[in-house]
């Protein structure tokens, strides 16, 4: 079974700095997807990113991008010039050939001014 | 941009009774959609996958006839907790995966916070 690990419980950054969130993971298949997730105090689930595993080339989306390692399955999301509104829980999650998803623990990120 | 739609958004409900939750895909066909639980705090758990004009799945742990799920069109499956008791009480989120997206995108909804009393 496939299992994703997210280290840090909490995050904390300033406003308009750069924050990374460590994201590990554990499978058998080539072939899978990953994603990180924002969870706002609404409980919305919002889909920040996301990465095929057999692009080597590393997913961005504006401020968002990641750092994907294959060989050692490894998953990283780097937010850059931080705002208050980048405040909230994150998820990485993975996705196999199945086609459900498995979630990490959580980051709670905060942002400080 | 594709929308799922749950409801309710948050109930109460006395110790015993059944509560049906429902998840619409708005202008999608899906095909596939997952029913998550999710604790105060904790990650998103998968419950089940609900397949249209089949039975669902079930993750390990999860009793079968506890959670009842019905997924009798392309566009709304339905949880149903039966019986229910206060530690039924959580958060509930379904996702949909639009079935003719070459993107395979999930989708997913508001939530549905459940009280049991």
């Amino acid at each position: 079974a496939q299992t994703v690990t997210q280290s840090q419980p909490e995050m904390s950054v300033q406003e308009a700095e750069t924050v990374t969130l460590s994201c590990t993971y554990d499978t058998s298949e080539s072939d899978y997807y990953l994603f990180w997730y924002k969870q706002p105090p609404s409980r919305q689930m919002i889909l920040v990113i996301r990465q095929e595993a057999y692009k080597q080339q590393n997913a961005t989306e504006n401020r968002f991008s990641v750092n994907f390692q294959k060989a050692a399955k490894s998953f990283s999301l780097k937010i850059s010039d931080s705002q208050l509104g980048d405040a909230a829980m994150y998820f990485c999650a993975y996705r196999g050939l199945v086609g459900k998803l498995t979630f990490g623990t959580g980051t709670r990120l905060q942002v400080t001014l | 941009g594709a929308v799922v739609s749950q409801h309710p958004s948050w109930v109460i409900c006395k110790s015993g009774t059944s509560v049906k939750i429902e998840c619409r895909s708005l202008d999608f066909q899906a095909t596939t959609m997952f029913w998550y639980r999710q604790f105060p705090k904790q990650s998103l758990m998968l419950m089940a996958t609900s397949n249209e004009g089949s039975k669902a799945t079930y993750e390990q742990g999860v009793e079968k006839d506890k959670f009842l799920i019905n997924h009798a069109s392309l566009t709304l499956s339905t949880l149903t907790v039966t019986s229910a008791h206060p530690e039924d009480s959580s958060f509930y989120i379904c996702s949909a995966r639009d079935t003719i997206a070459t993107n395979e995108k999930l989708f997913f909804g508001s939530g549905t916070q459940l009280s049991v009393l």
